[in-house]
């Protein structure tokens, strides 16, 4: 079964720095999908950015990319020029090229320091 | 366009009571999935429908949840009776047929139930 792994419960950055979210996952396919989601303090989730397994292009979202290996089974999450507006829960997910489950990390709580 | 519509934003009711959530996908989008998540579990799928067909209802506790999508626009998902322990964050998705570029599942705000 696939499992996501996101080990940094907590993480803070100063306003205007560069943060980085850890992600790993386990899985036996090779065609697949992974995203990050955001969830601010009024719960609505949002998507911030997605990756297709077969694309070697890190996907880029303005100030937000990732960092995807493959082989490592690695995809983490970059943000830019950090806003006060970026302080939420971040998820990591993965769903299988053949399923229509997403199967979610158990966050990572931001919070931006002014 | 308006986005995923969950109703109510917030429920609180007494143990033993019916409880039922709403949600309105995406016009347009063909999947709809009813999430719950509490802080010990985190975020789990219950059930999606396709094309108004439940899928995979393995997610879903009990008996006592059940859920319904008589039409493209509009799925219900009901407790009966409700226990304390189903008090969560309740979220609806949607997406356009997986396995497309467009698959990516849109949330909605979510339903908050509190049951006392």
């Amino acid at each position: 079964a696939q499992t996501v792994t996101q080990s940094q419960p907590e993480m803070s950055v100063q306003e205007a720095e560069t943060v980085t979210l850890s992600c790993t996952y386990d899985t036996s396919e090779s065609d697949y999908y992974l995203f990050w989601y955001k969830q601010p303090p009024s719960r609505q989730m949002i998507l911030v950015i997605r990756q297709e397994a077969y694309k070697q292009q890190n996907a880029t979202e303005n100030r937000f990319s990732v960092n995807f290996q493959k082989a490592a089974k690695s995809f983490s999450l970059k943000i830019s020029d950090s806003q006060l507006g970026d302080a939420a829960m971040y998820f990591c997910a993965y769903r299988s090229r053949w399923t229509d489950k997403l199967i979610f990390g158990t966050g990572t709580r931001l919070q931006v320091f002014p | 366009d308006a986005g995923v519509i969950q109703s109510p934003r917030h429920e609180v009711t007494e143990m033993g009571q019916e409880v039922t959530l709403r949600c309105k996908p995406i016009s347009g989008h063909d999947y709809l999935f009813w999430y719950r998540q509490t802080m010990m579990r985190g975020l789990e799928l219950l059930i999606y429908f396709n094309n108004n067909v439940p899928i995979d209802d393995s997610g879903m506790p009990e008996d006592r949840f059940s859920a319904k999508m008589p039409n493209a626009s509009f799925s219900t998902l009901k407790i009966q009776p409700s226990e304390p322990r189903d008090s969560a964050v309740y979220f609806c998705a949607s997406s356009y047929s997986t396995g497309s570029s467009t698959d990516t599942q849109y949330f909605g705000p979510g339903t908050r139930l509190t049951v006392l």
